[in-house]
């Protein structure tokens, strides 16, 4: 399977600021990533698709200028939470798609 | 986005007991997928199931995917204190980016 890596693990920051987190595929190049936010005791939503070289594709009811998506390059996308709040606390996790897909092992946001 | 039904929502069992967990969907998919997520970790996967009425055996974890293809069921042998988790499963209908719809999960919990 692909090997996902994500950076931070953990990070925590004050109301107002902008977080970014990335996602690498660290075992083959990955035109499309996804990015997951996971609340406690529930399941995984999609947030976003992130394709190389072109804009990310976002589901419905997610605000795209808030949490912006760069990929860049066929090993990297980032996700950077703008502006924070509370209530975007959460587990964030990626993934890619190989012949099935594979999670990144997630950052925990923390905004105070 | 869509979400499948997942139960049981919770189990409480001894060590060396059978676990049994399902899936269901009102809609068919051509792929399912079982991953377990630990906690502050992403999913992992654990099984994927790509035809009609397969069975698929990893270790002592058997999956199946249903004749209907709404619905698959994950059993776990023997049970063992490391299989605490969260078991998820996921469908998958084609090859489109954003086509993984998961479970509501099923926390699994084993006494010693």
């Amino acid at each position: 399977g692909a090997v996902v890596s994500q950076h931070p693990s953990w990070v925590i920051c004050k109301s107002g600021t902008s977080v970014k987190i990335e996602c690498r595929s660290l075992d083959f190049q990955a035109t499309t990533m996804f990015w997951y936010r996971q609340f406690p005791k529930q399941s995984l939503m999609l947030m976003a698709t992130s394709n190389e070289g072109s804009k990310a594709t976002y589901e419905q009811g997610v605000e795209k200028d808030k949490f912006l998506i760069n990929h860049a390059s066929l090993t990297l996308s980032t996700l950077t939470v703008t502006s924070a709040h509370p209530e975007d606390s959460s587990f964030y996790i990626c993934s890619v798609r190989w012949d099935t897909q594979y999670f990144g092992p997630g950052t925990r946001l923390t905004v105070l | 986005g869509q979400q499948l039904n997942q139960s049981p929502q919770s189990m409480f069992i001894q060590e060396g007991e059978d676990v049994s967990m399902n899936c269901t969907s009102s809609s068919i998919f051509n792929t399912w997928l079982w991953y377990k997520q630990d906690p502050g970790e992403g999913p992992v996967l654990l099984i994927a199931l790509y035809k009609a009425g397969e069975l698929t055996s990893n270790g002592r974890l058997t999956a199946q995917f249903g004749i209907t293809r709404k619905d698959s069921f994950l059993n776990i042998s023997a049970s063992i204190p490391s299989d605490v988790g969260i078991y998820f499963c996921a469908g998958q209908r084609g090859t489109g980016a954003n086509n993984l719809f998961f479970g509501t999960g099923t926390r699994l919990t084993v006494i010693p």
